[in-house]
């Protein structure tokens, strides 16, 4: 079965570019969350999809953006990018039960110069 | 709000040693989950182990194993008998078992195993 499939893996913008980042969750997940991974913050959660609704929001502000497809498949979006932005960005997918645990990508890594 | 705390940023072990990684957390739920995320260089992040919180017997998964401390709030994580591989950054997690799958990560504790 293929793991949780992340695009583009690396990318480098530059400040005020938007970014879109794309998620593909293991077969059968209809669960998609989305975390930013920076140095010494750990990892933040951004929000979580479930059945193309969004079900939960991080605190983060609304230049984050996400949507999920009827296949599953997930994108979020960051416009008006900041330096601040620049971070691995995880998705993770589950099946979405109680016992479900999360699988994760290897992550978009995000620059903005 | 629920908290996960790793006050531990970087720690070392000797191959074949045992080394224990702490996490404490904050929470007013009664039922949630624990877990143990690895994340090796450059790999991507996976499980480890995992806590029910209404279990009381600790989680054990080959050389890996749990101290649950309920009522302290206390998730530390035991690796027996370290191999070169164990070294990773390790993240503790918590998830409400319920209405929501949002995780809540610490920071992170870098393992190094000494050869």
């Amino acid at each position: 079965k293929a793991g949780v499939t992340q695009t583009p893996r690396y990318l480098i913008k530059t400040r005020g570019q938007q970014v879109t980042l794309s998620c593909s969750p293991i077969s059968g997940h209809r669960s998609v969350s989305w975390y930013q991974q920076t140095p010494g913050q750990g990892l933040q959660f951004l929000f979580e999809y479930f059945s193309e609704t969004q079900r939960n929001k991080g605190n983060f502000p609304g230049r984050f953006s996400g949507r999920q497809f009827s296949n599953s498949r997930s994108e979020m979006n960051v416009s008006t990018l900041e330096l601040g932005d620049s971070a691995l960005y995880l998705c993770a997918s589950s099946q979405g039960r109680r016992h479900g645990e999360l699988f994760f990508g290897e992550g978009s890594r995000l620059t903005v110069l | 709000a629920q908290t996960v705390t790793q006050s531990q940023p970087e720690m070392s072990v000797q191959e074949a040693e045992t080394v224990t990684l702490s996490c404490t957390y904050d929470t007013s739920e009664s039922d949630y989950y624990l877990f143990w995320y690895k994340q090796p260089p450059s790999r991507q992040m996976i499980l480890v182990i995992r806590q029910e919180a209404y279990k009381q017997q600790n989680a054990t998964e080959n050389r890996f194993s749990v101290n649950f401390q309920k009522a302290a709030k206390s998730f530390s994580l035991k690796i027996s008998d370290s191999q070169l591989g164990d070294a990773a950054m390790y993240f503790c997690a918590y998830r409400r078992a319920s209405g929501t799958y949002k995780y809540i990560f610490g920071t992170g504790t870098r393992l190094k195993v000494l050869a």
